[in-house]
């Protein structure tokens, strides 16, 4: 069966400082890949999404970046944080080759920038 | 404007009563609509998916409907329990450029009272 695993679970980071946020994805291959920020009370917001190793594509113009190294990983990151990256963020997969599929989410990590 | 709309106010009932819960969408042309569960805390889960030419669709004692003329769809939850109790999510499912992008609402938070 397929998992998802997302770490750090809770993060606390102060402004300015680099941010990288861990995705790993077990049980199945060339997923597509999703990273999604929850504010409180909102919506999910779509980052990034990811069809295959090196590919990313951006969803909203932002100071946080992503990159997928292996087929199965999934990387958010920042160089430098601002009061507004806190959130929540989820990490999510789907089948690579369907028409439509459902979405999986990872338990997610709680950011707080002070 | 492009909208997704769910009830932004918690929806209380009694235990044994069917919840009804509201999303509703502008400027959108969805082939499916997908409904999520959210726990505090954790990731949104999966519930059902229903396609466009779909008017209804059930699953143990949840229900959907989508009515892609009047732009909205309804989650039924029959004979609800305490452990329905969460938040729910729709979500329209825009397949394009060989992903499955999800826009979603903000959710309704159902609450179930014994």
């Amino acid at each position: 069966s397929q998992t998802i695993h997302q770490w750090p679970a809770t993060l606390v980071q102060p402004v300015g400082s680099p941010l990288s946020l861990e995705c790993t994805v077990e049980g199945t291959s060339n997923p597509n890949l999703y990273w999604y920020r929850q504010a409180a009370g909102r919506g999910l917001q779509l980052l990034f999404y990811s069809v295959g190793i090196g590919q990313i594509s951006s969803e909203v113009p932002q100071n946080l970046s992503a990159s997928r190294p292996q087929d199965r990983q999934f990387i958010l990151s920042s160089k430098k944080l601002l009061l507004s990256d806190s959130g929540f963020y989820l990490c999510a997969w789907s089948v690579g080759s369907g028409t439509t599929d459902t979405q999986y989410f990872g338990p997610g990590t709680r950011l707080t920038v002070l | 404007s492009q909208k997704i709309e769910q009830n932004s106010e918690a929806l209380n009932i009694q235990e044994g009563k069917t919840a009804t819960l509201t999303c509703n969408y502008t400027n959108y042309s969805p082939a499916y609509l997908q409904w999520y569960r959210q726990d505090p805390g954790r990731g949104p889960v999966f519930l059902l998916l229903i396609r466009e030419n779909e008017k209804e669709k059930r699953k143990e004692r949840l229900k959907v409907t989508f009515d892609t003329t009047l732009k909205q769809s309804l989650f039924h939850i029959t004979a609800s329990q305490p452990a329905d109790s969460a938040t729910y999510l729709c979500a329209l499912d825009l397949f394009s450029g060989g992903y499955n992008k999800l826009i979603f609402g903000a959710g309704t938070r159902l609450a179930v009272h014994p």
